[in-house]
């Protein structure tokens, strides 16, 4: 299965700033997935990140607040814009193709804290 | 977004004892999994089913797929304590592109 490597693994960022995450894949996949992870809570899908196309955000995010970027088939970054303290969650990528063969593989996660 | 019912939401184990979990949802799935997460890490999958019915294990993890494509099981024999973590089944319907349904996470932990 594809190897994920997210950076920064932990930042503490002050409200009103923006983070950009980064996930990095060994291989080429097909789609990539931003889930979040609020404190003591399962995770949510964020959006859809497919190389050569706008990101598909799910119900309760918007692209504003978190734009997306899918500049080639082994790399994304996740920009969490103008914080508040209710983002600070864990973020996470995880990889799929069509094939499925990717599936199912999340990174370590970014551990974000807004003070 | 939809969740899966997953219990219990927590529960306390004492080493050697066997763990049982479980997953519904209200509507069809094609492949279940189950993660095992532990603090700042993200989820690692324990296991994955693919078909009805299906009885898979991972050493001490058993987990089936229900018949209906509605539910699944997760059971741990002879709990250890690095068996410590939370524990989440998630869903996935091959038209979603990979997407996951997670469900609310199962949180083992040691009986003081």
């Amino acid at each position: 299965s594809a190897v994920i490597s997210q950076k920064p693994s932990r930042d503490i960022c002050q409200r009103g700033t923006s983070l950009t995450i980064q996930c990095q894949v060994d291989s080429q996949v097909t789609m990539m997935f931003w889930y979040r992870q609020q404190p003591g809570q399962s995770l949510t899908l964020i959006a859809t990140a497919n190389q050569g196309s706008e990101a598909t955000y799910e119900s309760g995010f918007v692209i504003d607040k978190f734009p997306i970027s899918r500049p080639n088939l082994t790399f994304s970054t996740l920009t969490v814009s103008n914080m508040s303290p209710e983002d600070s969650s864990i973020y996470l990528c995880s990889v799929g193709s069509r094939t499925g063969t990717y599936g199912y593989t999340f990174g370590s996660g970014t551990r974000l804290t807004v003070v | 977004g939809q969740q899966l019912n997953q219990s219990p939401q927590s529960m306390f184990i004492q080493e050697g004892e066997d763990v049982s979990m479980n997953c519904t949802s209200s509507s069809i799935f094609n492949t279940w999994l189950w993660y095992k997460q532990d603090p700042g890490e993200g989820p690692v999958l324990l296991i994955a089913l693919y078909k009805a019915g299906e009885l898979t294990s991972n050493g001490r993890l058993t987990a089936q797929f229900g018949i209906t494509r509605k539910d699944s099981f997760l059971n741990i024999s002879a709990s250890i304590p690095s068996d410590v973590g939370i524990y989440f089944c998630a869903g996935h319907r091959d038209y979603a592109g990979n997407m996951l349904t997670f469900g609310g996470g199962t949180r083992l932990m040691v009986k003081p």
